[in-house]
């Protein structure tokens, strides 16, 4: 089944302990993204990357690094967590550049830190 | 300014109702629309693509206002499982990324 799979689905953490939220995806997809969700700002891009070793930052970065060693994954990591980073995570994959084409989003990852 | 804004609703709608909403978008350059439906903080899925002479999918229309900057979004004879939020993304071609708005909250109720 085509899909993209986060892990953890949830997590409590508490302020400064570094963490990792897996990204996996089995379609073969170029572009992948994360997202951060918070109530009345919709989806804020944080990171994205056009391809293996090829990463850039989206809107919202700050705290947050990626890294694309294989195609199919694209870990997100928080070198050191803080309480405004609570949110509900969500990876992205495309074929190609959103341009023309389906985002597919895995289930999320909705991190409390404290 | 945000760069898609949508009426947050909620719209609460009896069954078999017609409910419409909009969005607008700020970018003139953007090419590519959508709707995506979201439930409950669920995963975002893509409803339907939005293009520039509208589409119909079954009970659903979308159309596209490129000299206003809006889409829409019509939901005929609406479904108990049509509640969902309504998510109006647009892309931004010099950043490579969608642009979301904040979602559009539809409830129908029996």
């Amino acid at each position: 089944e085509a899909q993209v799979t986060q892990n953890p689905r949830y997590l409590i953490t508490v302020t400064g302990k570094k963490l990792t939220v897996t990204c996996s995806q089995n379609m073969n997809h170029e572009y992948m993204s994360w997202y951060r969700q918070d109530p009345g700002l919709g989806l804020r891009q944080i990171y994205y990357s056009m391809n293996v070793e090829v990463t850039d930052k989206g809107d919202v970065p700050e705290g947050y690094k990626v890294s694309r060693k294989e195609k199919r994954n694209f870990p997100l990591i928080l070198e050191s967590p803080s309480p405004n980073q609570t949110s509900l995570y969500f990876c992205a994959s495309s074929p190609e550049v959103p341009m023309n084409t389906e985002a597919f989003f895995g289930q999320g990852t909705r991190l409390t830190v404290v | 300014r945000k760069e898609v804004e949508q009426d947050p609703g909620p719209f609460n709608v009896p069954e078999g109702a017609t409910v419409a909403f909009n969005c607008t978008y700020s970018n003139s350059a953007s090419q590519s629309f959508f709707w995506y439906r979201q439930d409950c903080r669920k995963e975002p899925k893509l409803l339907m693509s939005v293009y520039s002479s509208g589409n119909e999918d079954g009970r659903f229309t979308a159309q596209l206002n490129r000299a206003s900057q809006y889409i829409s979004l019509l939901i005929r004879d609406s479904k108990l499982s049509d509640s969902a939020t309504y998510l109006c993304v647009v892309n931004d071609p010099w950043d490579y990324k969608l642009s979301f708005g904040a979602g559009t909250t539809v409830t129908v109720r029996a």
